[in-house]
């Protein structure tokens, strides 16, 4: 059973940091490219960064370029986002979703971790 | 900026079809943008339904189908029951920058 669970989420003040884990069970991690995605509470969902399966390329919104960066431990079958600079808009659950092909085909998700950016 | 855009609201009643499009400010989505659709219920995360344009997860139920209608990706789903009551989401991909783009959703009424 293919499973995603992330962690490290919490209240942070303005400027600071937080980093995400993403734990993957149930299929070959290093074959497949994952997301992290966002949702601000009652908003629409937002892509906000991938990975390729080797941790070789990285792919940003334009919204967090230059603040957040993805990697991943394959050996560990864990995924990151850390995040820099926060802001209030960056409130949000965020979640990890495995890509089935890489074009966005977000098949598994996990049920997200909350980070709350507030003084 | 690259907006893709939804129907923000429908109705439909149950056993009826409706159909969700899904539209790119750059211009006609083609194949080549791998339309996604997701399906979320409240406290929930999205769930998969559509990749590719029309190719459906093993769990997607058969009601549910993709296409490509007048330059937009399409959801369309036939005999709507009272459980697909929930927002739908569209993603696309934006190849040559790299990035892919959610719509804005649009939350289907079964009433």
């Amino acid at each position: 059973e293919v499973q995603l669970l992330e962690s490290g989420g919490g209240l942070v003040q303005p400027g600071g940091s937080l980093r995400l884990s993403c734990v993957a069970s149930g299929f070959t991690f290093s074959n497949y490219a994952i997301s992290w995605v966002r949702q601000a509470p009652g908003k629409g969902l937002e892509w906000v960064s991938g990975i390729s399966g080797s941790g070789g390329s990285t792919y940003y919104a334009d919204s967090v370029k230059g603040r957040f960066t993805i990697s991943r431990d394959n050996s560990n079958n864990t995924l990151y986002l850390q995040m820099n600079s926060l802001r209030a808009e960056d409130t949000a659950f965020y979640y990890c979703a495995k890509d089935k092909y890489g074009y966005g085909e977000l098949d598994y998700w996990g049920q997200g971790t909350l980070v709350t950016v507030s003084s | 900026q690259t907006v893709v855009t939804q129907e923000p609201s429908l109705t439909v009643s149950p056993g009826g079809t409706v159909t969700l499009t899904c539209a790119s400010s750059t211009g006609a989505v083609t194949s080549g943008y791998f339309p996604n659709w997701f399906q979320q219920k409240p406290g929930q995360p999205p769930r998969a339904l559509i990749y590719g344009t029309r190719n459906k997860h093993s769990w997607t139920p058969a009601r549910f189908s993709g296409s490509l209608l007048g330059g937009k990706a399409a959801l369309t789903l036939s005999g709507v029951q009272p459980e697909d009551e929930a927002e739908y989401y569209c993603l696309l991909y934006y190849g040559g920058a790299q990035l892919w783009v959610f719509g804005g959703g649009t939350k289907l009424t079964v009433l």
